[in-house]
């Protein structure tokens, strides 16, 4: 089941503590995505880049980061300024901006 | 701005009855829509976009301009359509193009 990963499955950290998710993807696609997922309210962008060395702020941006040196790669950093971390978090990627998106598996975050 | 309003968190109907999942948008132009499904213990996918015009799986989704709604319909539902449904939008070709999911609708198709 390659094409995009998303790793750990499951992550736990402190508060106060930054933490970073990896998102890999081989399918030769330019543009990813992050999302976070919780309960009742849908997907909503965090970040995603159109091409390697390129990112943009999403909807839900603020207390994370990226970056996007290699096409393959987009991890995202939660911040310890991220007041709500505790959440489910998707990756996705798709050949160009805008076109279909394929999702990876999730990463659950549980912040203690 | 863009939205996308899925008004029901949960549907449940019987195997073989008609289903419908409602969505509705709220768009200044002409929108892409798509319905994307998450199976149990599966990735999220899509399932289709309004351009394509096409069935998949017996589902068919219309958009209404009229009433900026974009819902999915299958006439006879199966148990294997269990699933969370999401419609989505995203600007035209050109445009900024990232997508604006809903809250997702429970389907939930009972024996």
């Amino acid at each position: 089941d390659g094409g995009i990963t998303q790793s750990p499955k499951y992550l736990f950290r402190k508060e106060g503590q930054n933490v970073t998710l990896s998102c890999e993807q081989n399918l030769n696609h330019d543009a990813m995505y992050w999302y976070r997922q919780d309960p009742g309210q849908g997907l909503r962008l965090i970040y995603y880049s159109q091409i390697v060395n390129d990112f943009q702020k999403g909807d839900i941006a603020e207390g994370y980061s990226v970056s996007r040196e290699k096409k393959e790669s987009f991890p995202l950093t939660v911040t310890s300024a991220q007041k709500n971390p505790t959440a489910f978090y998707l990756c996705a990627s798709s050949i160009v901006f805008g076109n279909e998106q394929f999702f990876g598996p999730g990463t659950r975050l549980t912040v203690l | 701005a863009q939205r996308v309003t899925q008004p029901e968190k949960l549907l449940s109907v019987f195997k073989g009855a008609p289903v419908e999942l409602k969505c509705n948008y709220s768009y200044s132009g002409s929108p892409e829509l798509f319905w994307y499904v998450q199976y149990s213990r599966q990735r999220l996918q899509l399932l289709l976009r309004h351009i394509s015009r096409e069935s998949i799986k017996g589902f068919t989704a219309d958009l209404n301009k009229g009433e900026t709604s974009f819902h999915l319909k299958k006439p006879f539902a199966q148990e294997e359509d269990s699933a969370m449904y999401y419609c989505a939008l995203s600007g035209p070709s050109g445009s900024a193009r990232q997508l604006t999911f809903g809250s997702g609708t429970q389907l939930t198709v009972l024996p």
